[in-house]
């Protein structure tokens, strides 16, 4: 079954604790994006990595970071620098060029 | 960061009535794509557009590109429930970064 996986659905953390999101492929995508949706904010870009091994900050990366060591994977560690982790975070993928990007399900995370 | 902007945020309709939701850049956008977000659901790609003044459509829905390329509509005819959910454009740069708007969400009333 081929498609983006994220997981978990749910995540709940301690304050202060660093949390670290999955985003798994197998669609053979050479992008992947990470957002984050607040209600009213739309989708804002927190990084995204067109290749292995590189990756670009978006316009909200502070208190985030990822790795991109493989192609199918590009996990999202929210740290405790963080001031307001709690949110809905989507990850995307889509293939080189002016093409589509294809959605997670999300993963909402709630931090107390 | 460039911004792309869109209006309005929310847009309450009978079922039946049409609707349109606006997106626009202070500067030349490189193209436009189009998604839809059902309630609880993730983004789902809709429609890119490309060149300057293109039309495209979707059954009951219309996309436009500005001719000047800085801004782009989505207009839905005779809405159904169906339509429910948030409509985002998205700004994809040759960098292969992909910015969205803010979303306008539209609520259909049966």
């Amino acid at each position: 079954d081929g498609g983006i996986t994220q997981s978990p659905k749910y995540l709940f953390r301690k304050e202060g604790q660093n949390v670290t999101l999955s985003c798994e492929q197998n669609l053979n995508h050479d992008a992947m994006y990470w957002y984050r949706q607040d209600p009213g904010q739309g989708l804002r870009l927190i990084y995204y990595s067109q290749i292995v091994n590189d990756f670009q900050k978006g316009d909200i990366a502070e208190g985030y970071s990822v790795s991109r060591e493989k192609k199918e994977s590009f996990p999202l560690t929210v740290t405790s620098a963080q001031k307001n982790p709690t949110a809905f975070y989507l990850c995307a993928s889509k293939p080189a060029g002016d093409t589509e990007a294809f959605f997670g399900q999300g993963t909402r995370l709630t931090v107390v | 960061g460039q911004q792309v902007m869109q209006i309005p945020q929310y847009q309450h309709v009978q079922e039946g009535e049409d609707f349109t939701t606006y997106c626009n850049s202070s500067t030349t956008l490189s193209n436009i794509q189009w998604y839809k977000q059902r309630p609880g659901g993730h983004p789902v790609f809709l429609i890119q557009l490309v060149k300057s003044g293109e039309v495209k459509k979707q059954k009951r829905l219309t996309f436009q590109f500005g001719e000047a390329k800085k801004n782009s509509s989505l207009h839905i005819t005779a809405t159904q429930t169906t339509d429910v959910g948030t409509y985002f454009c998205a700004d994809l740069w040759l960098t292969g970064k992909l910015i969205f708007g803010q979303g306008t969400t539209l609520q259909v009333k049966p």
